[in-house]
């Protein structure tokens, strides 16, 4: 069965470290992968995307990802920790036309 | 400014009761789709839609039921044979299947 998995409910980082969130998937040769972003009560705003191609992608508010086929893992990075960057990310996978997520990753921000 | 649009932000129903929750586009795009968040669960989808007047349920539709009898519409009906609906729920569109969802503010629904 198709499952994205997010080992880490919860991390806690301080402003200025750096960042690496977890995810693992585990369905497709080439498949197609998200990470997106959520503030308490909003919605989701999409971070990045893999579909094919390089291996590393760069996303929105200095965030990347990287795709290790070897490690069915899609892994969400980013260098310098900023306070807003406050919230809980989720990994997701289409499969077939529905999009399969992760049960997400809340991350906090020390000062 | 395109988007999606969900209302309302919070819904309050009682034992018995219908209520449906509204989700509009003007991003012209044919897919819709309708997810249900609960803490530490991530997102379920409860029903989707690749085109107008067609829908396919997802892997938790009992207990709801949705129409899409316009491009830019796809409304939720949570209905009273569903026991637990205390959740946030997420309206979402994309261009076409196996593409980008975006995804609205979201509707905060609680049982008085």
């Amino acid at each position: 069965a198709q499952s994205v998995t997010q080992p880490d409910i919860h991390i806690t980082v301080s402003e200025g470290a750096s960042l690496e969130l977890r995810c693992n998937y585990s369905y497709g040769a080439t498949p197609y992968l998200f990470w997106y972003v959520q503030s308490p009560g909003q919605g989701l705003q999409l971070l990045l995307k893999y579909f094919s191609g390089d291996t590393l992608v760069q996303g929105i508010k200095g965030f990347e990802a990287e795709f290790k086929r070897s490690q069915s893992s899609f892994n969400l990075r980013k260098p310098s920790v900023h306070w807003s960057d406050a919230a809980e990310y989720f990994c997701a996978q289409i499969y077939g036309n529905k999009l399969v997520f992760g049960a997400g990753t809340i991350l906090r921000v020390k000062s | 400014d395109g988007g999606i649009t969900q209302s309302p932000k919070y819904l309050f129903r009682k034992e018995g009761q219908n209520v449906t929750l509204s989700c509009e586009q003007n991003l012209n795009h044919d897919a819709m789709y309708w997810y249900r968040q609960d803490p530490g669960q991530g997102l379920r989808l409860i029903y989707y839609s690749q085109i107008v007047n067609d829908f396919q349920k997802g892997d938790i539709a009992e207990g709801y039921s949705v129409s899409r009898e316009k491009k830019e519409s796809f409304p939720l009906t949570v209905t009273s044979a569903q026991k637990n609906p205390t959740a946030f729920y997420l309206c979402a569109s994309s261009i076409q299947g196996r593409d980008i969802q975006y995804f609205g503010a979201g509707t905060r629904l609680s049982v008085l």
